[in-house]
């Protein structure tokens, strides 16, 4: 079974850039999935869609992030990855990555298990 | 882009009653709406998929309807352990929408 497991600091000061990976097991990062995304909530609210990456490399962003973010992948390394520039507080959030499961109407999300990212100076 | 309007933020509801949660798209998407239930320090648990098809193992209280713009999540009957914050999803495209989710809480 497709596995999902995001990595990186915990701890980003403000104005740096945030960097996370996700390992992705069970499966090739090139077949498993058309695409792969990136999800964040910050403590105590909704849920927020940051950008998506197909596995050949095109790349879609949630317009308010767009300006900040990278999505990138090493399928050498059954990799992908996030980073977000210049952070704030306001960008303080659990990140998930994930990917789509099942077609068309079925279609739903395999999330991975979420990493606390904290921008406190 | 298409967006999600979820309704109510919150609701509180006695043990039994039935619970109703809304979803709207601000453009048709068909079928493509999924809804998951999240608690605390938890990730997201998916409920329905394809706005009507109950995921294996959910209870069978936990239903789903609607089609187009207009969706529902209800749940018959609550119980103490259907306390969580609850979240459509539109699932037509990798532009992920989510709605901005609904608190479930008992009276």
């Amino acid at each position: 079974q497709l596995q999902l497991q995001e990595s990186g600091p915990g701890l980003v000061k403000p104005s740096e850039t945030l960097s996370l990976t996700c390992t992705v097991s069970g499966g090739s990062i090139s077949s498993s999935s058309d695409y792969w995304g990136w999800i964040r909530q910050p403590p105590g609210k909704g849920l927020q869609w940051i950008g998506s990456i197909y596995y050949r490399g095109s790349t879609y962003y949630n317009p308010s992030l767009k300006s900040r973010s990278t999505i990138s992948i090493d399928t050498s390394k059954n990799q992908f990855s996030l980073k977000v520039r210049s952070v704030t507080a306001a960008d303080t959030a659990v990140y998930y990555c994930a990917r789509p499961s099942g077609r068309g109407e079925m279609t739903t999300i395999d999330w991975g298990q979420g990493i606390l990212v904290t921008v406190s100076s | 882009d298409v967006q999600m309007t979820q309704s109510p933020s919150s609701l509180s509801a006695s043990v039994g009653d039935r619970v109703t949660i809304t979803c709207r798209a601000s453009q048709a998407i068909g079928n493509y709406l999924a809804w998951y239930q999240q608690k605390p320090g938890k990730v997201p648990k998916l409920l329905i998929y394809a706005a009507s098809t109950l995921q294996s193992g959910v209870p069978s209280r936990f239903g789903g309807s609607g089609s187009g713009t207009d969706f529902t999540l209800t749940i018959n009957s609550l119980q103490p352990e259907d306390v969580a914050t609850y979240f459509c999803q539109k699932s037509n495209s990798a532009l992920w929408t989510f709605g901005q989710g609904t608190k479930v809480e008992i009276k």
